[in-house]
């Protein structure tokens, strides 16, 4: 199967400081990964799509100087949540998707907590 | 307008039944697929089945079965013989070509399996 890892799983941090999340497809290419947020109780929510050494397509309303992402590689995709505030807090999923199958394949998610 | 409509915020099912939970979409797209998937309180999002537009036959993964009717817009999960370890939040999502591969998901429903 297709793994995908995310790291760290939990962060806790002060107001104002930038946050990275790593994700991580471990068995396969990613040619696409997407970042989702959700609130507690709610669906995910689409933030953006990234493809390897491309700028990454944010969604209506997301800021992207503020989410920063970063597609470095096949394998490698980073969300950097700068000047975190407590609203930022909240669970941050990644997926990957390889260029031959139609299913994302999901990260374990990250819970941000911004103090 | 809403794309995936979950209109079972939570459902109750006896352990050994089965249990179908509803999911409806809306696009204009002829070129779409449709996901299913699970996610227990660790949070991690799990896939379940997936359903293309111009699949001809259901979709059926082990208790897992997909009721696909195009003409109605609906993508119903049924699980059979119903497990304690299916309790968990589900998801109902699609993805229109036309989007770039991005997958929208529904609200969610909240299955509770009783002993």
């Amino acid at each position: 199967g297709a793994v995908v890892s995310q790291h760290p799983s939990w962060v806790i941090c002060k107001s104002g400081t930038s946050v990275k999340i790593e994700c991580r497809s471990l068995d396969f290419q990613a040619t696409t990964m997407f970042w989702y947020r959700q609130f507690p109780k709610q669906s995910l929510m689409l933030m953006a799509t990234s493809n390897e050494g491309s700028k990454a397509t944010y969604e209506q309303g997301v800021e992207k100087d503020k989410f920063l992402i970063n597609h470095a590689s096949l394998t490698l995709s980073t969300l950097t949540v700068t000047s975190a505030h407590p609203e930022d807090s909240s669970f941050y999923i990644c997926s990957a998707r390889r260029l031959t199958e139609e299913t994302q394949y999901f990260g374990p998610g990250t819970r941000l907590l911004v103090l | 307008a809403q794309k995936i409509t979950q209109t079972q915020p939570g459902m109750f099912v006896q352990e050994k039944e089965a249990v179908t939970l509803d999911c409806t979409y809306d696009t204009s797209d002829p070129s779409y697929g449709l996901f299913w998937y699970k996610q227990p309180s660790s949070g991690e999002m799990i896939f379940l089945i997936y359903q293309g537009s111009y699949d001809q036959q259901n979709a059926t993964e082990g208790r897992y079965s997909l009721n696909f009717q195009k003409a109605r817009k609906s993508a119903n999960l049924v699980i059979s013989a119903s497990q304690l370890g299916d309790s968990a939040m589900y998801f109902c999502a699609m993805r229109e070509r036309a989007g770039g591969f991005k997958t929208i998901f529904g609200a969610g429903t909240r299955l509770f399996v009783k002993a």
